[in-house]
C-alpha cells in the first residue's frame, strides 16, 4: 500500500546506454513530478505532469523523456546516459503547488560508469 | 520564478539544545511554505508546513515562523535528539511548483 512507488531502486549502467525509471502513485493526485538530487543534495525539479499533460519542463536535455500514460503513472526514460546523469531521481505526487504537500517516492539511484 | 535560499548550510548542535534554520524567498505571491526532512538514504518527508495566513505553527518539538513582509520563514527544533540529524529542506510554492532551498545538514551531537 505504498503511496508513491518507483522502480528500480538502483540502476548501474554504462555510458551511452538507455534506461527507464517507472513511478506510480495510488493517492489519487492529479500532479506528478520528477526531481533530480545530485551529490550536493540539491533537489532540482525536472518535469511536472498534471493529469497526463506536461506542465513543467525545466530545461532538461532532450535525452530525458517523461511519459505519463495516465495520471497515476509517470515514467522517465533516459537515452545515451552520461556520467553527469548519476544522481538519485525522485518521483513525487501532489494536488498542485498551490494546494499542498508533495509525497515522494523512495528514489532511484542511478550510477553511470 | 521563485528563488529560495537557506542558511546555514550545516548546523551542529549539542543534544538537548535548539536548532534554527532560516529561509528566504523571492516571490511575494507564494503562500505555502513546507519543510521537509531527509534522513540519509531516504526520501524527503514533510515535517511541518505553514500557509501565508498565519505567522506561526507548532507541532510538538518543531515550529515554523513566517514573516511575509521580510519574505523569510524559519524552522525551530527544540530539545534536539540524535534522530533529528538529517538534511532539512525549506520550500515555497510559485510558478506551478515547489521551489526547494539547497538544504541544511543538521548534526545533533550526543
Amino acid at each position: 500500500d505504498t503511496a508513491v512507488s518507483q522502480t528500480p531502486k538502483y540502476l548501474v549502467t554504462q555510458m551511452g546506454n538507455d534506461k527507464s525509471i517507472k513511478c506510480e502513485q495510488n493517492l489519487g493526485h492529479d500532479t506528478m513530478y520528477w526531481y533530480k538530487q545530485d551529490s550536493k543534495k540539491f533537489l532540482k525539479i525536472m518535469f511536472s505532469y498534471n493529469n497526463k499533460e506536461l506542465i513543467i519542463n525545466e530545461t532538461v536535455p532532450n535525452r530525458f523523456s517523461p511519459k505519463s500514460p495516465d495520471k497515476a503513472h509517470l515514467n522517465l526514460h533516459i537515452n545515451s546516459l552520461e556520467l553527469g546523469d548519476s544522481a538519485v531521481y525522485f518521483c513525487a505526487s501532489g494536488q498542485g503547488a498551490r494546494t499542498g504537500e508533495l509525497f515522494f517516492g523512495e528514489g532511484s539511484r542511478l550510477t553511470v560508469l | 520564478g521563485e528563488n529560495v535560499e537557506q542558511h546555514p548550510s550545516t548546523l551542529s548542535v549539542q543534544e538537548g539544545d535548539s536548532a534554527v534554520i532560516k529561509c528566504t524567498y523571492s516571490d511575494s505571491a507564494s503562500n505555502y511554505f513546507p519543510w521537509y526532512k531527509q534522513e540519509l538514504g531516504k526520501r524527503p518527508q514533510l515535517i511541518i508546513d505553514i500557509r501565508s495566513n498565519v505567522g506561526e505553527k507548532k507541532d510538538q518539538r518543531i515550529a515554523v515562523t513566517l514573516n511575509k513582509t521580510a519574505k523569510h520563514f524559519s524552522l525551530h527544533i527544540t530539545e534536539t535528539q540524535p534522530e533529528d540529524s538529517a538534511v532539512y529542506f525549506c520550500a515555497a510554492n510559485g510558478n506551478n511548483r515547489l521551489a526547494f532551498g539547497k538544504g541544511n545538514q543538521v548534526v545533533v551531537i550526543p
